[in-house]
Formats: C-alpha cells, sequence, structure tokens
C-alpha cells in the first residue's frame, strides 16, 4: 500500500498527557498537511509543511501543539498537556510539489482525552 | 472569515435516483475545489476535483462548478446504498500563504434507500 499511512490509529490518555502522532506521506509528496476533525464538523487546518520546512501554522494551534517533518519524509504532531477539547481525529494529508492542490488523506489517529 | 457552506442534510435518495450536493464558498480567489467522501469513523477520500467553470464528469459523478456564483455541486448518477457517507466540499485557501490548504464545509450525509 503507498498511501498515507498514520500512526497509531487509536489513542486514549487521560487529561494533562502528552501524546505524539506519526505520519508517512506518499513517497513522492512533498507536501504534507495536518488537520483536526470534530463530530459533525469538516477537517480543521492545523498546519503545512514543504519538505523539511514548516510554512504556515493555523492561528487555532495552541502552544502545546508542536509538529515536525525531519528531513522532509514523516512528520510528528505532539500535543503537550492534552485536554478533554483536544479529543479529536487528528489527520495527515500529502500532495506532490506540482500545481494541482489534490491532497490524499492518511486513516486519522483518533484521539480520547479522558 | 472564508467559509465553505453546504446544507447538512440528511439527503435521502431512493436507490437509481441522481443525488445533488451543493456547496457555496466565500472567497472568489478560489481556484480548486474538491469533493470528498467520507465513511463513518472513515478519512475522506478525493472523489472529484475540479478547476474551471463548467462540468467535469468521471463515471457516475459529475462535478459541477461556477465561479460567477461562488457554487459547486456534486451529482450522483444511479445512486446506490454504497454512496451512503458524508460528502465534504473543499476549497483551497489562495491567501497571502498560498500554501493549499483546504477549507471544509461541515459535510452532507447522503442516505440511498434500497
Amino acid at each position: 500500500d503507498t498511501g498515507v499511512s498514520q500512526n497509531p490509529r487509536h489513542k486514549i490518555t487521560k487529561r494533562g498527557q502528552n501524546v505524539t502522532f506519526r505520519c508517512d506521506p506518499i513517497s513522492e509528496h512533498n507536501r504534507l498537511y495536518w488537520y483536526r476533525q470534530t463530530l459533525g464538523q469538516g477537517p480543521e487546518f492545523l498546519t503545512y509543511f514543504q519538505n523539511e520546512a514548516q510554512l504556515e501554522k493555523s492561528r487555532l494551534l495552541s502552544d502545546r501543539f508542536s509538529a515536525e517533518r525531519p528531513k522532509g519524509s514523516f512528520s510528528t504532531l505532539e500535543i503537550q498537556r492534552t485536554e478533554q477539547g483536544d479529543s479529536a481525529m487528528y489527520l495527515c494529508a500529502s500532495r506532490p510539489g506540482s500545481s494541482l492542490y489534490e491532497q490524499y488523506f492518511g486513516p486519522g489517529t483518533r484521539l480520547t482525552v479522558t | 472569515q472564508k467559509e465553505v457552506e453546504q446544507n447538512s442534510g440528511p439527503l435521502s435518495v431512493p436507490e437509481g435516483a441522481i443525488a445533488s450536493l451543493n456547496c457555496t464558498y466565500s472567497d472568489r480567489v478560489s481556484q480548486s475545489f474538491f469533493w470528498y467522501r467520507q465513511y463513518s469513523g472513515k478519512s475522506p477520500e478525493l472523489i472529484m476535483s475540479i478547476y474551471s467553470n463548467g462540468d467535469k464528469e468521471d463515471g457516475r459523478f459529475t462535478a459541477q462548478l461556477n465561479k460567477a456564483s461562488q457554487y459547486v455541486s456534486l451529482l450522483i448518477r444511479d445512486s446506490q446504498p454504497s454512496d451512503s457517507a458524508t460528502y465534504l466540499c473543499a476549497v483551497t485557501d489562495h491567501g497571502s500563504s498560498n500554501t493549499g490548504k483546504l477549507i471544509f464545509g461541515q459535510g452532507t450525509t447522503l442516505q440511498v434507500k434500497p
């Protein structure tokens, strides 16, 4: 399978704990996005990488969230001191570096904060 | 605030009928438009992209774009029960960063009844 992969698929954590999610994009895609989706809503943009550079972060992203993409390959999203409001599906998407903007999503990581 | 609006539904159609899903967007600068299908508990799956005014057909799916009216639609012909899902309209945000991030509507739930 050469699609976008994400791990873990599910994460249950207690409030105040730190969590880290991983995304492996499609191999030839140098653009990578993180989104968050809550029940009944469409995905909401969090952050964007072009190769290893993080070029945009949503203003909605608090200081507790950080993302990296070392060497322009996989990416990680870390949430520190989780809160119940962080419970959501975290989605990663990638696209090639062309003029087309079609993004392909991974299966997502469902986070539940208790 | 750039917005994408969809009727949340549910839209219920009988098997074999044409399902019509609609979407409006607020940002006149947007150039790329997408329809994603999302089954319950799964991640969004890209089914159509459209970049210029008019119709684009792919199998049973037809996307229609009218930039003057800021309106995008998706027609599904010969609807099948397996088409029952939430359909997300997405528009690229070509703001100052031009990262190609997507702005999503809240999705329309389609129910195809046998």
